[in-house]
């Protein structure tokens, strides 16, 4: 079973709409949780990283969410462009060693 | 300043061949890695190195070989290339500090016939 879990799989949503990706993970011991953006035909790129101690963190139009006692994460998008449209992947490190544990991602499609 | 580097970008093989992915970073990373993104899964570590001299195994490393003789290359071979290693292959690398961020290349499609 996957450490990291994340949903929905995929979502639709319209340009200038919120919306908001899940990630519960399992992870332990925890070091740092980081969403990336993965554009299609291309390389996941960060977008955040949190570690124990913080528990919001924002880029631009991206904020995420931690709480390190339930073990999720959230990523919000606020005011979708159809740049938005793309994969997002929740990706959690432990902290006794250098490898990260990657949930499946979820679509992201934004519409005009 | 070129970031991390991967060729070729698309690739198609038969069963049996062999071949090697090529990464390069130019960052001065000493943690490099590859990965295998599935449709559907998550990606998944195949070998990584976290130094000149030092590879180790990841999750999926059965029929892939590395080798890290510089700390800019971090070449991926297919020793008998089979069907099931179709997938789209990323290196990636990062430098030291478990905070500090994994930068990806731009990938490559492998289809094994």
């Amino acid at each position: 079973k996957n450490q990291v879990e994340q949903s929905p799989q995929s979502l639709i949503i319209l340009e200038g709409k919120n919306c908001t990706l899940q990630c519960n993970y399992t992870v332990s011991p925890f070091s740092n949780l980081r969403w990336y953006k993965q554009d299609t035909g291309r390389g996941p790129v960060s977008l955040t990283i949190m570690t124990f101690s913080e528990n919001t963190k924002s880029n631009g139009r991206y904020t995420a969410t931690l709480d390190a006692d339930t073990k999720q994460s959230s990523l919000h998008i606020t005011a979708s462009q159809l740049s938005d449209s793309a994969s997002y992947i929740c990706v959690v490190s432990r902290s006794n060693d250098y490898k990260l544990s990657f949930g499946a991602g979820t679509t992201v499609t934004v519409r005009a | 300043n070129a970031g991390v580097t991967q060729t070729p970008k698309f690739q198609v093989l038969k069963t049996g061949q062999s071949m090697t992915l090529q990464c390069a970073q130019d960052m001065n990373h000493e943690y490099m890695s590859w990965y295998r993104q599935d449709p559907g899964m998550g990606l998944r570590l195949i070998h990584y190195s976290v130094g000149a001299g030092i590879t180790d195994q990841g999750e999926v490393p059965n029929g892939y070989n590395v080798s890290r003789s510089t700390t800019e290359d971090f070449p991926l071979r297919l020793l008998s290339a089979a069907p099931s290693q179709t997938s789209v292959y990323f290196c990636a690398s990062r430098g030291g500090g478990r905070r500090n961020e994994q930068f990806f290349g731009p990938g490559t499609r492998l289809t094994v016939l």
